[in-house]
């Protein structure tokens, strides 16, 4: 079974509220990552933050890992509708390199 | 390459015929992955490569699907007898590899679609 879970699993708003995006793992990992994907094709990766780390910023994107809930979350602040798109987590599933994605939040952003 | 090339950008096949799709990933990069991603749903894990070797088959579906990786580089999906439920993106990235730390980011092509009739 995959790795890691999104939910919401849609999420619709107006241009300029935030965002936020959560995933679920179940194993231990060395890093998380978030990637975009417009139009279901190449993924471009976002942002990643390590086990050791709680919060990371990138411009208009946080992230927050809780390694004890094996939890992350994924916040857009004052989105614009260039940011719909779908989201993923990844994680490093059993320390390694392969790497796994979870199903996806569907982010639509109303001009 | 500047990034991650993938061919065909759409494949139409009949049930029952062989496809390959290849893969030609970033300069240098020692580790190069396959996924399927079905319409609306998250990326499957299929394979995963560290130079010309698999060090993870589990993510195949069925003894129809096999990939091979030359040179350090090119890699080709072949999925043999296809099957309607064979209909995906396939998409295929790489990254570093190089040791455990470097290899966390993908960069991903653009994928093949496959729409098997």
């Amino acid at each position: 079974s995959q790795q890691g879970e999104e939910d919401p699993q849609a999420l619709s708003i107006q241009e300029g509220e935030n965002a936020t995006m959560n995933c679920s793992y179940k194993t231990s990992i060395n890093n998380l990552q978030w990637y975009r994907q417009n139009s279901g094709r190449g993924l471009v990766h976002l942002i990643l933050i390590r086990s050791n780390e709680r919060e990371k910023h990138s411009g208009r994107l946080r992230v927050t890992l809780d390694t004890s809930k094996k939890s992350s979350s994924l916040l857009i602040t004052a989105s614009r509708a260039a940011d719909t798109a779908s989201y993923f987590c990844a994680t490093d599933a059993s320390g390694g390199f392969k790497t796994i994605f979870g199903a996806g939040t569907r982010l639509f952003v109303k001009a | 390459g500047a990034g991650v090339s993938q061919s065909p950008s759409n494949k139409v096949t009949e049930k029952g015929k062989d496809v390959e799709l290849r893969c030609d990933p970033i300069s240098g990069h020692t580790a190069l992955y396959w996924y399927r991603q079905s319409l609306g749903q998250g990326l499957e894990f299929l394979i995963y490569f560290q130079g010309n070797s698999a060090p993870d088959k589990s993510g195949l579906p069925s003894d129809r699907f096999s990939a091979e990786r030359t040179g350090g580089s090119v890699s080709t999906l072949t999925i043999q007898r296809t099957q309607q439920e064979d209909s995906a993106v396939y998409l295929c990235a790489s990254s570093l590899g190089a040791q455990i730390e470097l290899h966390e980011k993908l960069f991903f092509g653009s994928g093949t679609q496959l729409s098997v009739l």
